[in-house]
């Protein structure tokens, strides 16, 4: 099993819809998880940290589930500028430090 | 504050040539990390340096070689270029956060290289 795994899509939606992505990784000592975003072309981003309570910021809803080993992405009222991919990072190590590992990224295009 | 640079933009080899790629940060960053991004493969993380003076190797160090002499740099050097290295390669930093013993970053990534090895 890869140690980050996530659908890469594309998730062709309208504007306004709401969408989920989920994301599951192996190493269940893992203690931090993230959510990057990456514009085509571009440099991949910090969009969220992910808690274990769950956050929210504006739109984005970031959840973990520890039992199942997976994390989820959710984007209400979807905007044209929402069109990108978005790579799960975590950190697989339970202690010390740890390089972040990169999921290959789930592309999300909002179309009008 | 520019955060983090890369240097050149874009760059044409032939196979057997050498080249070096220039990464700079003005955060005062501690770690800076080389990454190579290519179809279907996401990001692999070539070689990273957790201080001044150290390096270690990532998941895909064979065939690039790294130095850390100054803090704010970070050199990805390619020796003896293949085909196989045509990607895109993003250098990063961050600074590391501690809660008990446990340690995150947030890494910052300059805008990429993009490499052609004909």
């Amino acid at each position: 099993r890869k140690e980050v795994e996530q659908d890469p899509g594309p998730f062709n939606v309208p504007e306004g819809a709401t969408v989920a992505f989920n994301c599951t990784y192996s190493n269940s000592a893992s203690q931090s998880f993230f959510w990057y975003r990456q514009d085509c072309r571009k440099e991949p981003k910090l969009l969220m940290s992910v808690y274990s309570s769950g956050n929210e910021d504006g739109r984005f809803t970031a959840q973990l589930n520890r039992a199942s080993q997976y994390i989820s992405l959710l984007i209400r009222d979807s905007k044209l500028s929402d069109s990108a991919t978005y790579l799960c990072v975590v950190t697989p190590m339970n202690s010390g430090y740890s390089t972040l590992t990169f999921g290959k990224g789930t592309m999300l295009l909002v179309s009008p | 504050n520019a955060g983090v640079t890369q240097t050149p933009k874009f760059r044409v080899l032939k196979t057997g040539q050498s080249m070096t790629l220039l990464c700079a940060q003005d955060m005062n960053h501690e770690y800076m990390y080389w990454y190579r991004q290519d179809p279907g493969m996401g990001l692999r993380l070539i070689h990273y340096s957790v201080g001044e003076g150290t390096t270690a190797k990532g998941e895909v160090p064979d065939g690039y070689n790294v130095s850390r002499l100054k803090k704010q740099n970070f050199l990805l050097g390619l020796e003896s270029a293949a085909p196989s290295q045509t990607s895109v390669y993003f250098c990063a930093s961050s600074y590391p956060e501690e809660s008990g013993r446990f340690v995150w970053e947030t890494q910052y990534f300059g805008p990429g290289t993009r490499l052609l090895v004909l």
